[in-house]
C-alpha cells in the first residue's frame, strides 16, 4: 500500500494564485520525484531531486527534497488553466518506487 | 520519437477470466515496470524488469499475477481467474537504466474492468 502521506487531496484556485502540495514519509528515500498525470494518460515527470535539502525549480514549478530525506513539498507559483491535473509526489529507495494518492488540482480561470 | 505503448487501451472481462496486458516499452530501454493504479490513487509498484528477468516482483499481490520480458523488449501482464478488486488502470513504464535514477516513461494505461 501507499506509504506517502500527500496533502492536500485537492485544490480548487484562482487563475494567478500561488499553489503548495507536500509529501511526508516514514521510510527515508535516496530520491523524491513529482510527476504529473492528466486524463487517460500516464503520469509525466516534472522534477527529480536527488539530494537532502536539495531546491530545483523547473519554470513556475519549485521543489525541495528534505533534510531528513522523508519529506519534500512542490510549489507552483501564477498557475495557469493548463496547471489543472492530478499532481503525484514519489519516492524511490534501493528498489522499488512508492507513490502518494495525488493532489487534484483544478484553476478556474 | 514514439513513447511507451500499451494494448489494449481497455479491457472488460467477466470474473474468473484470464486476461493479458501488453507493453512496448521505448527501443534500447532496459528497464520496465509494471504499475497498478486504482480510482483515486496513485500507481502501486508491482514488477520490474532488466533485460529479460524480472529484478524485482515484491510488488505483485498474489500468484494470479505473473509477468513476462522474452526478448528483453515487449512485455506482457498475465492475470489468471480475475477478480473484481483486479479493476484498475495498468501502467507500463521504461527507462534506460537502474542503478542511477533515469527517468522512468509512462505509457497511457490499459483500463481493466472485471464485472
Amino acid at each position: 500500500g501507499q506509504q506517502l502521506n500527500q496533502s492536500p487531496q485537492s485544490m480548487f484556485i484562482q487563475e494567478g494564485e500561488d499553489v503548495s502540495m507536500n509529501c511526508t514519509s516514514s521510510s527515508i528515500f535516496n530520491t523524491w520525484l513529482w510527476y504529473k498525470q492528466e486524463p487517460g494518460e500516464g503520469p509525466v515527470l516534472l522534477i527529480a531531486l536527488y539530494k537532502a535539502g536539495e531546491l530545483t525549480s523547473n519554470g513556475r514549478l519549485t521543489a525541495q527534497f528534505g533534510i531528513t530525506r522523508k519529506d519534500s513539498f512542490l510549489n507552483i507559483s501564477a498557475s495557469i488553466p493548463s496547471d489543472v491535473g492530478i499532481y503525484f509526489c514519489a519516492g524511490q529507495g534501493n528498489n522499488d518506487m512508492r507513490f502518494g494518492a495525488g493532489t487534484r488540482l483544478t484553476v478556474k480561470p | 520519437g514514439a513513447g511507451v505503448s500499451q494494448t489494449p487501451s481497455n479491457k472488460v472481462t467477466e470474473k474468473g477470466k484470464y486476461v493479458e496486458l501488453r507493453c512496448d516499452p521505448i527501443s534500447g530501454h532496459t528497464a520496465l515496470y509494471w504499475y497498478r493504479q486504482s480510482l483515486g490513487q496513485g500507481p502501486e509498484f508491482l514488477i520490474y524488469f532488466q533485460g529479460t528477468g524480472a529484478a524485482d516482483d515484491s510488488g505483485l499481490p498474489n500468484d494470479r499475477f505473473f509477468a513476462v520480458r522474452p526478448e528483453g523488449s515487449v512485455s506482457t501482464l498475465k492475470i489468471q481467474r480475475t477478480e473484481r478488486g483486479d479493476s484498475a488502470v495498468y501502467l507500463c513504464a521504461s527507462s534506460s537504466a537502474r542503478d542511477s535514477y533515469n527517468e522512468q516513461f509512462f505509457g497511457p494505461g490499459t483500463r481493466l474492468t472485471v464485472l
